[in-house]
């Protein structure tokens, strides 16, 4: 077990809805990042907090948002929800922006959008 | 940015023998390679990494290579058991980004008994 736990674990929108979800990050850790990852692929960045601010962003759209709060968990908000946002979102907690330490994943939320 | 590059997507071998899988990147700033195992349902767990100062790391029965001049690096598994099938990422990514890493699109590991 990492530590890091995400809430929900499965969730089921329609097309054009918004969803919310949640990461609290391993006890220590004060960075948060978010992957997309879709059905046989590898996890694809989305972007990052550190102490409450977005640190680096990968290529998705700005419907895609989030907020890190003073106990370091963090939301992934999603707005207008597409098919093709069907998928598993993890969230990966580390220690320092500026060390070397590595990357924990939770077990992720999958969001099937119908 | 970054691109990596994993193969095979699917590998089978017998029990108890060696299991490779070899990736290649892209960005000559990448310093920090991670290799990830995930089990059906379950988010990826880090299983070994390397950093760019050093060619060979090694836990066990896992080991990574890495060549930084040919921009590829391996992953390892020796004496493989039933318990080690599963989906496995190669990642890299750079220092002071605080692990925004570059996922290869993962290879299917089967371990026959």
């Amino acid at each position: 077990e990492t530590g890091v736990t995400q809430s929900p674990t499965h969730l089921i929108k329609t097309r054009g809805q918004q969803v919310t979800l949640r990461c609290s990050s391993q006890s220590g850790h004060n960075t948060v990042s978010w992957y997309q990852q879709a059905l046989g692929q590898g996890p694809q960045f989305i972007f990052q907090y550190y102490r409450e601010e977005e640190n680096g962003r990968g290529n998705f759209p700005p419907r895609f948002s989030g907020l890190q709060f003073p106990n370091y968990s963090s939301e992934l908000n999603v707005n207008a929800l597409e098919l093709d946002d069907s998928a598993l979102y993890l969230c990966a907690s580390s220690s320092d922006i500026s060390r070397d330490t590595e990357a924990f994943f939770g077990q992720g939320t999958r969001l099937t959008v119908v | 940015g970054e691109n990596v590059e994993q193969h095979p997507s699917t590998l089978s071998v017998q029990e108890g023998d060696s299991a490779v899988i070899k990736c290649t990147y892209s960005d000559s700033a990448s310093n920090y390679f991670p290799w990830y195992k995930q089990e059906l349902g379950k988010g990826p767990q880090l299983i070994i990494d390397i950093r760019s100062n050093v060619g060979e790391k090694k836990d066990q029965r896992i080991a990574v290579t890495l060549n930084k001049t040919a921009k590829h690096f391996s992953l390892h598994i020796t004496e493989t058991q039933p318990e080690d099938s599963a989906v496995y990422f190669c990642a890299a990514g750079y220092s002071g980004s605080a692990r925004q890493l570059t996922f290869g699109s993962g290879t299917q590991l089967t371990v026959l008994p």
